[in-house]
């Protein structure tokens, strides 16, 4: 049971360099999540997705884009890197809003980008 | 603007005592309450949530306590070990559709053998 599988797990891009995060998940769940972690930032919501063909913007999506042709995939895409998106990234997917009711967000183990 | 706090950094604690973590929120439309532990080079794993009807959850060494007067909820681990030592994010959420967790910056816990 893979449950969340983010492909790739590192990558290094040169400033301006563009470049896909996917995120896959097999539990049917209808929402999912973009995440980028930070030190001494915490968890912030880049984008996410209440169900196929839906996204919507989160608190930092400036920089990126999403698509969510699939139900199972939920794809990140940098167009331009910029240093500035060196950062952890996690994918989640919930049965509910927020995890609600069930009270959790399943995540992925994360991809490490780093941009020079 | 921060709406789910967590103020302290990191917190060391003996194993075998009481593992306190904090978190204050702003935000008063705020009804769902969860806590997310993770280890180094893993993702975020649910560990307890709460909803804002109750004001004590408990589950195993695991309890969280909301106060909605104060804004406030804390984590207690008991008896803490050292497999605890990890991050733990607060988490909270306002019911919708299109709800979103809004996570906290963390708080790093080790547990001293």
């Amino acid at each position: 049971n893979a449950g969340v599988t983010q492909t790739p797990k590192f990558r290094v891009l040169k400033t301006g360099q563009s470049m896909t995060l996917l995120c896959a998940q097999d539990m049917n769940h209808e929402y999912m999540y973009w995440y980028r972690q930070d030190p001494g930032m915490g968890l912030r919501l880049i984008h996410y997705s209440v169900g196929e063909g839906t996204t919507a913007k989160g608190e930092v999506p400036d920089g990126y884009n999403v698509s969510r042709l699939k139900k199972q995939n939920f794809l990140l895409g940098l167009e331009s890197a910029a240093p500035s998106q060196t950062s952890v990234y996690f994918c989640a997917s919930s049965y509910e809003a927020s995890g609600r009711g069930t009270g959790e967000l399943f995540f992925g183990e994360g991809s490490r980008l780093t941009v020079l | 603007d921060q709406q789910v706090k967590q103020n302290s950094p990191s917190l060391s604690v003996q194993e075998g005592r009481i593992s306190i973590l904090n978190c204050d929120y702003t935000n008063s439309m705020f009804d769902y309450f969860l806590w997310y532990k993770k280890y180094p080079a893993e993702g975020p794993t649910f560990l307890i949530s709460i909803s804002s009807i109750k004001d004590k959850n408990e589950d195993g060494r695991f309890t969280v306590f909301l106060n909605k007067s104060a804004k406030h909820l804390s984590l207690h681990i008991v008896p803490s070990q050292p497999g605890d030592s990890a991050v733990y994010f607060c988490a909270a959420s306002v019911a919708g559709a299109n709800s979103k967790l809004t996570f906290g910056k963390g708080i790093t816990l080790s547990v001293r053998p």
